[in-house]
């Protein structure tokens, strides 16, 4: 069936650092947005992203349609930047199929 | 704009009731969509709306769940007879058409006690 995956599952890093979260998809996107889950709960949308690179302030996303896999850069990590990161894709219709999500931990 | 709107923000019920959570949408948003996320899992769809039009259901959406959008402005979604299975932040977000990226409300986090 339809997949989205992410890696890693959890990332813990020291205030200052940089990342890059990866998001597999089992097949061809007609969107691909990433999303970030605040500790309380709020997802916030980063990036829609279906194809080519994005940049907004410290954060920039990549999508390699082609090969299916989409990625998340975020530089100079801020704790403000925890929480829970997801990709979600639509594959042909409405419904966006959100991947297992990576939990990023800024140590300050 | 204030966004995407969801009330309440946490419910408690007993096992059997039925509850009843609300969504406003962004005012230009024709598309409206109703996600479920259980504790360490990404959201799952449920379903969408275009305009008052219910155009999909998920398999979760069992018999006693319910959705309206009247008027295809906000939408309602009611589940009878809850069970303790239903506990879960139910997440609404919405979109125009023509774009597809979605912003979601803050959710209503259920429990069934």
């Amino acid at each position: 069936g339809i997949q989205v995956e992410q890696s890693p599952p959890d990332l813990i890093l020291q205030e200052g650092a940089n990342s890059t979260l990866r998001c597999n998809f089992s097949d061809s996107v007609n969107n691909l947005q990433w999303f970030h889950q605040n500790p309380w709960g709020q997802l916030i949308n980063l990036f829609y992203i279906p194809s080519g690179t994005k940049q907004n302030g410290r954060l920039s996303a990549t999508t390699v349609a082609t090969e299916r896999y989409s990625l998340l850069y975020i530089s100079s990590s801020q704790t403000t930047d925890s929480g829970v990161y997801f990709c979600a894709a639509n594959f042909g219709n409405e419904k966006l199929t959100f991947g297992t999500g990576t939990r990023l931990t800024i140590i300050p | 704009d204030t966004g995407v709107s969801q009330d309440p923000r946490h419910k408690i019920t007993k096992r059997g009731q039925n509850v009843t959570f609300r969504c406003d949408p962004i005012s230009e948003h024709n598309r409206l969509y109703w996600y479920r996320q259980t504790l360490g899992q990404g959201p799952e769809f449920l379903t969408y709306f275009q305009n008052e039009a219910q155009l999909e259901k998920s398999r979760l959406l069992s018999d006693r769940f319910s959705a309206e959008r009247p008027k295809g402005s906000f939408s309602t979604l009611e589940i009878q007879r809850t069970e303790q299975g239903d506990s879960a932040m139910y997440l609404c977000a919405s979109s125009v058409v023509e774009y597809n990226g979605y912003t979601f409300g803050s959710g209503t986090r259920l429990t069934v006690v």
